[in-house]
């Protein structure tokens, strides 16, 4: 399963815009990127996802590098309410096998 | 739509108990998996399942049995609970096709003394 590499902490003002960065080098044609955040004592939560071309979403959106090796997550005014841990996870076309990092844990400074 | 149902929320075993964690979704997901996170860690996968009558393993099913027999539950067995299965545990589920994400539940608290 190819892995992913995030950054394990961020700290952003409120209202500004963040960039959570993910690396992930051994991605293949066929992996799709997704996003999850899990906040404080809940369960994760689906942010967006893609497989090449940039997404927008009401939630955020995804910039893929051209070589599809890095992303990253962008949450256009970062709220209290976005502090969480963000999640970077590849899955192959065809399956749905999600294999969860570490993740990003964002602060968000009021 | 209640999404995913995960019960108990919170239990409490002795090692060398059995259990089964409860997951019942009513929104038709063909895909489900159970995770554990452990303190201040990531989410990893115990099992899962890509439709009824079907399971396989993820990265840590040791001590851990499931079946799927019906769409909407996915059962998972702790066979013989040990301390080192303290955790909260998670069940997921999703529709086919590229378009959407997994649902989670609210997770349920073990701890194993």
């Amino acid at each position: 399963d190819a892995k992913t590499t995030q950054p394990n902490s961020m700290e952003s003002n409120e209202e500004e815009p963040v960039h959570l960065p993910c690396n992930h080098s051994t991605i293949s044609g066929t992996d799709y990127i997704h996003w999850y955040r899990q906040l404080p004592s809940q369960g994760p939560e689906y942010v967006i996802h893609g497989l090449t071309s940039n997404v927008n979403n009401r939630m955020a959106s995804l910039a893929i590098a051209e070589d599809r090796k890095s992303s990253t997550l962008i949450l256009h005014r970062a709220t209290l309410r976005d502090a969480a841990v963000y999640y970077c996870i590849l899955s192959t076309s065809g399956t749905y096998k999600y294999i969860f990092g570490t993740g990003t844990r964002l602060k968000v400074l009021a | 739509n209640a999404g995913v149902t995960q019960t108990p929320k919170f239990q409490v075993l002795k090692t060398g108990q059995s259990m089964t964690l409860q997951c019942a979704q009513d929104m038709n997901h063909e895909y489900m998996s159970w995770y554990r996170q452990d303190p201040g860690m990531g989410l990893r996968l115990i099992h899962y399942s890509v439709g009824a009558g079907i399971t396989d393993q993820g990265e840590v099913p040791n001590g851990y049995n499931v079946s799927r027999s019906t769409t909407e539950d996915f059962p998972l067995r702790l066979l013989s609970a040990a301390p080192s299965q303290t955790s909260v545990y998670f069940c997921a589920s999703r529709r086919t096709g590229f378009n959407y994400g997994y649902t989670f539940g609210s997770g349920t608290r073990l701890t194993v003394v």
